[in-house]
């Protein structure tokens, strides 16, 4: 049963840690995006990639946050330092194009890091 | 720049009811896809649909049916004969020349006994 998994579930820590966040994606599949829900601003993009590379990181605060895909089987979403701010559930989702086509076929979305900074 | 708008925020209906969402999307993109997607009170994203921009077909599935209109940027969801269980938020979705998926602000609905 292929799913995209994150870890960790549940994060608490204090205001100033480095708070880091990894996706696993499915196997095979080549793009990778990381989203941010919060009550007040919904679902929000922060990255993707394609094939490991970056391609839109721009709703990302960028003094802190960063994400990189080492190899094809990580990803990862840094925040440092951590604000209460922050606290929100963070998705990674994974998918791959139809042929022919930029556009993403079905995204599969993990379940989730839950991030609360205190 | 492209935008997903879902102005209904909150429904709620009586099980059996029948349920429309909205969803009204901007765009000048001519080719994109169209997504519902559900999330349960448990939290993860469910996909439930993906449209083809050159397809408006409606589709149905089961109790499901949705109503793509590329003359008015539509693409509505329908719940037929509501569940208890259809309780969650619903978020559409746009996708076009850039890959990246632009959600709406998510619709609550509440399916009572």
């Amino acid at each position: 049963d292929a799913r995209v998994t994150q870890t960790p579930r549940h994060k608490v820590t204090e205001m100033g840690q480095e708070v880091t966040m990894r996706c696993q994606p499915i196997l095979g599949h080549n793009t990778v995006f990381w989203y941010r829900q919060t009550m007040m601003q919904g679902l929000e993009l922060l990255a993707y990639f394609r094939n490991r590379a970056p391609l839109d990181d721009s709703g990302m605060p960028k003094d802190r946050f960063s994400a990189e895909m080492p190899d094809a089987t990580l990803a990862t979403l840094k925040i440092q330092p951590s604000e209460p701010r922050d606290s929100a559930v963070y998705f990674c989702a994974s998918g791959f194009p139809d042929r022919g086509s930029v556009l993403p076929g079905e995204l599969f979305f993990g379940e989730g890091s839950r991030l609360t900074v205190l | 720049a492209q935008k997903v708008t879902q102005a209904q925020t909150e429904i709620s209906v009586v099980e059996k009811e029948d349920v429309t969402l909205d969803c009204v999307y901007e765009t000048r993109d001519t080719t994109y896809y169209l997504f519902w997607y559900k999330q349960p009170p448990s939290g993860e994203l469910v996909f439930l649909i993906r449209r083809n921009s050159f397809d408006e077909q409606n589709e149905i599935s089961g109790r499901y049916s949705w109503n793509f209109q590329k003359s008015t940027s539509s693409f509505n969801f329908t719940i037929t004969a509501s569940q208890v269980v259809d309780s969650a938020v619903y978020f559409c979705a746009y996708s076009g020349n850039t890959g990246k998926l632009i959600f709406g602000q998510g619709t609550t609905l509440q399916v009572k006994p």
